[in-house]
């Protein structure tokens, strides 16, 4: 059975940084895409960026380019999400989600989500 | 970056009607669109992709149309569960994006 847990809430200060892993199961990791969609309270979800777990490249989407990172762990089947310079408008839900293709995705599974609070 | 506009905002429907739910992109998309389901405190669930595709294990009653710009969601009888956010997601071009959001309440 296919899942991807992530790691919990968390609760920071402007101009920290925030580390979000996503752990997978249930499926061969290296073979589907992993994206990372975020949603703020009350909005509609913004695209991150994406991941390949084979290889380990990164590609983000130009408003976060410079701010995250996104790394995988292949011995464990993680993926993990970093966001720098962390700021109020970070607050939000940030999901992990897979896809099997990166040129048309569509996400099968998700994690749970996890809670990033940005205060002062 | 192609915006994603979302039609209505709250959609009240009483149970065992029908709703209409509708998705415009500001270029063409060709039919690389997608329609999610969320609902509070869950992540978002596929329902619909290639604009007309369900996805597995989504019910009949769920309909996708639409190709270009423009795009509907159809729920053809609405059940208790059915109560959520719909959000429509373009992935025809870098950036990918999302809608606002359309929530689909009870009448």
């Amino acid at each position: 059975q296919v899942h991807l847990v992530q790691s919990g809430a968390e609760v920071k200060r402007p101009g920290a940084s925030v580390k979000v892993s996503c752990k997978t199961s249930g499926y061969t990791f290296t073979k589907y895409y992993i994206y990372w969609v975020r949603q703020a309270p009350g909005q509609g979800l913004e695209w991150m960026g994406i991941i390949n777990p084979s290889d380990g490249d990164g590609r983000y989407t130009p408003k976060f380019q410079g701010r995250l990172t996104m790394t995988r762990d292949t011995s464990t089947s993680t993926v993990y999400m970093e966001v720098h310079g962390l700021r109020m408008d970070d607050t939000a839900v940030y999901y992990c989600a897979r896809s099997l293709d990166d040129i048309l995705p569509r996400f099968d599974f998700w994690g749970q989500g996890t809670l990033v609070t940005v205060s002062s | 970056e192609i915006g994603m506009t979302q039609s209505p905002a709250t959609l009240s429907v009483s149970p065992g009607e029908r709703a209409t739910l509708s998705c415009r992109a500001s270029e063409s998309v060709s039919s690389n669109l997608a329609w999610y389901q969320q609902k509070p405190g869950q992540a978002p669930r596929l329902l619909i992709y290639g604009a007309s595709t369900r996805a597995t294990g989504v019910p009949a009653r769920f309909s996708g149309s639409g190709s270009g710009t423009e795009f509907t969601l159809t729920i053809s009888s609405l059940q208790s569960e059915d109560f959520a956010l719909y959000h429509c997601h373009q992935y025809n071009n870098w950036p990918l994006t999302f809608g606002g959001g359309t929530t689909v309440e009870i009448k």
